[in-house]
């Protein structure tokens, strides 16, 4: 199986909604990663989770929390967004091969967010 | 992370080789370039991957020179279903269990029929 799955594929919520996206894998990965896209510019990474630890937040505000229960699974909570929070997020893993390299990412389909 | 700069659009006509070149003057000795495809409302994918000189899969052919400061992603007799984005990121293989990239801004094939 080398596929990251994401639910919902598409979600609208409003901005006082608490809501939650959800990715997971069963590669074996051990790194796991989100990301934001907004139309016609290439992904932003927002959070990376190295064996099911929080290694980078790149400044991302607190309305967006990330967490990661078990190394399959990559959840992004949603809480008092914005409408400018509307995007594809994409959810990443990818794993640690010979040597100690990291090798490619395998992204998911994403879920297209609207926030009214 | 060394930046990355591509042309922001190409075309081509089916069964013609595109060639996509990407700038990376910063590069840093420990980075690796690669290269994803994404089609709209979809995640990108992964293409090819390589270090230095040229490497070749059953998709495509990265040619990187000695100085590393640029690459060409080669994709031979293209067809209508590789209309796509295509990103040229430079990022360390290896950072800790995990790799951190940066997108480019991308270019975006259009294959003529």
């Amino acid at each position: 199986d080398t596929e990251v799955t994401q639910t919902p594929k598409h979600l609208v919520m409003g901005m006082t909604n608490k809501k939650s996206l959800k990715c997971e894998q069963h590669m074996g990965h051990r790194a796991m990663y989100w990301y934001k896209q907004k139309a016609k510019k290439p992904p932003e990474l927002m959070f990376v989770y190295s064996y099911e630890k929080l290694s980078i937040n790149e400044s991302v505000p607190s309305r967006f929390s990330p967490e990661c229960p078990n190394s399959s699974l990559l959840n992004l909570h949603l809480h008092a967004l914005q409408p400018e929070d509307s995007a594809l997020y994409l959810c990443a893993s990818s794993q640690r091969i010979a040597g100690g390299l990291v090798n490619e990412q395998f992204f998911g389909p994403g879920t297209r967010l609207t926030v009214l | 992370l060394a930046k990355t700069t591509q042309p922001i659009s190409m075309d081509s006509y089916e069964g013609q080789e595109v060639n996509i070149t990407c700038s990376h003057n910063n590069i840093a000795t420990n980075d690796y370039i690669t290269w994803y495809q994404q089609f709209p409302s979809q995640g990108p994918r992964f293409i090819i991957q390589g270090y230095k000189t040229k490497v070749t899969n059953e998709v495509a052919s990265l040619f990187i020179p000695a100085d590393r400061k640029s690459s060409t992603l080669s994709l031979p007799r293209v067809s209508l279903s590789d209309t796509a984005v295509y990103y040229c990121l430079v990022g360390d293989k290896n950072s800790g269990g995990y790799q951190k990239v940066t997108f480019g801004t991308g270019t975006k094939l259009q294959v003529i029929p």
